[in-house]
């Protein structure tokens, strides 16, 4: 019962390399969002998705891009990464939108720092 | 705007009840109320969610005001596994989902 996979679950970057964080979920969500979570504050929404081939932008999308080709995964790029772009990731999925009556699953993060 | 205000911190001796207090006052009367919790290096964990009516699962129990203004999770017999931040979530406008900072609940052996 795997649930939400991340990967990887920790990475260092120089400033300018990309990358993609990688997440998958085997429920058939069709709801999967991209958080992030800086020390000492909550989780905040970058992007997130209500199924294949639709996207959007959340509270903090500056820097990331995604897409979602199929219901399963949900990858997260940093185009040209930035050390205000250290921080850990967490990725979500749920059957219907998270505001309703259905819960998120979270996977365990991905820990990235920016040097 | 949906927001959420909990105490940033609370304390709680093991085996004994926890009211974990959230304050929405501005929340409508459709949305759903949501608590969840992360445990140290670990993603946040569903814990429980609530429209109008009280609440319970094997986890915790959620009291909901009568005016859905405020909501209080209890814990009823604290283990020192319940120690972690406890999230009260809303919708925000734009149907985003605002975890704020939490309430940091540490349980004392």
């Amino acid at each position: 019962n795997a649930g939400v996979t991340q990967t990887p679950k920790f990475q260092v970057l120089k400033t300018g390399q990309s990358m993609t964080l990688q997440c998958a979920q085997d429920m058939n969500h069709e709801y999967m969002s991209w958080y992030r979570q800086d020390p000492g504050m909550g989780l905040r929404l970058i992007h997130y998705s209500v199924g294949a081939g639709i996207t959007d932008q959340g509270e903090v999308p500056n820097g990331y891009n995604v897409s979602r080709s199929t219901t399963e995964d949900f990858p997260l790029r940093l185009l040209s990464a930035a050390p205000s772009q250290t921080s850990v990731y967490f990725c979500a999925s749920s059957r219907l939108p998270p505001y309703s009556n259905q819960p998120q699953h979270f996977g365990d993060g991905t820990r990235l720092s920016i040097l | 705007d949906a927001k959420t205000t909990q105490p940033n911190s609370m304390e709680s001796n093991e085996e004994e009840p926890v009211h974990l207090p959230c304050n929405h006052s501005t929340i409508s009367g459709t949305d759903y109320i949501h608590w969840y919790r992360q445990l140290p290096s670990q993603g946040p964990e569903y814990v429980i969610h609530g429209l109008t009516s009280n609440v319970n699962n094997r986890m915790a129990s959620l009291a909901i005001a009568e005016d859905r203004k405020s909501s209080t999770l209890i814990l009823h017999r604290a283990t020192l596994r319940d120690a972690a931040v406890y999230y009260c979530i809303l919708r925000d406008t734009g149907n985003q989902f605002y975890f704020g900072t939490g309430t940091s609940l540490t349980v004392i052996p």
